[in-house]
């Protein structure tokens, strides 16, 4: 079993939707964070978060660290939203484990 | 202009080839790591380095191998060794290690 599961595995939205991407794990975490892979492959840190809820534009991430659960939420989703949604989680040691992406497509 | 920057952006290895990826940061971050993405698959490390002169496998270490000289600079020289080398290698930076990671552009390694 994977550290870290996200769900969907893939998503396809229309315009203007809400969207949630869920992110679950199974080790104590001291960070998770939430990245986003454009088709080209070049990827962008979209939050770091420890506790309670983040928000950066039309992005909200929040985070249960009983229920070790993460959520990414993308309200009045556009085409460009389209992309690979990555969580990763920093656990003991210093390094990240990642969960396998949450591909979004959103049609105009 | 700070960034992460790494070359090429496509890679051919011919057999028994070793090859190298180039990574330069100007960020003044400390730390620097190599991972590999396979398709459907998440980000796997390869190494990472926290300071100059020092670097720690990371998962997938095997057939692989790094040098950090200086504190720019985090090259991964992709051996022979490695039977499966073709994937999409992506560098990153931070300032600490666990902190958030900055990511170059990728280099996609192919065999030919």
């Amino acid at each position: 079993k994977n550290e870290v599961e996200q769900s969907p595995q893939n998503l396809t939205a229309q315009e203007g939707e809400f969207i949630t991407i869920n992110c679950s794990y199974s080790v104590g975490i001291s960070a998770l964070h939430w990245l986003q892979q454009h088709p080209g492959g070049g990827i962008v840190s979209l939050f770091m978060l420890s506790s309670g809820k983040k928000k950066h534009g039309r992005l909200i991430a929040t985070i249960n660290i009983q229920e070790k659960h993460s959520s990414l939420h993308i309200t009045a989703s556009h085409p460009r939203d389209s992309a690979v949604y990555i969580c990763a989680v920093k656990a003991a040691g210093n390094k990240l484990t990642f969960g396998g992406g949450t591909r979004v497509l959103v049609k105009p | 202009d700070g960034g992460i920057t790494q070359s090429p952006k496509y890679l051919f290895r011919k057999e028994g080839q070793n090859v190298t990826l180039s990574c330069e940061q100007n960020l003044n971050h400390d730390a620097m790591y190599w991972y590999r993405q396979d398709p459907g698959q998440g980000l796997r490390l390869i190494y990472y380095s926290q300071i100059v002169n020092d670097f720690q496998k990371g998962d997938i270490a095997e057939g692989y191998s790094v040098s950090r000289e200086k504190k720019e600079s985090f090259p991964l020289t992709v051996t022979s060794a490695q039977k499966n080398p073709t994937a999409f290698y992506l560098c990153a930076s931070s300032t600490g290690t666990g902190e958030t990671q900055y990511f170059g552009p990728g280099t996609r390694l192919l065999v030919l």
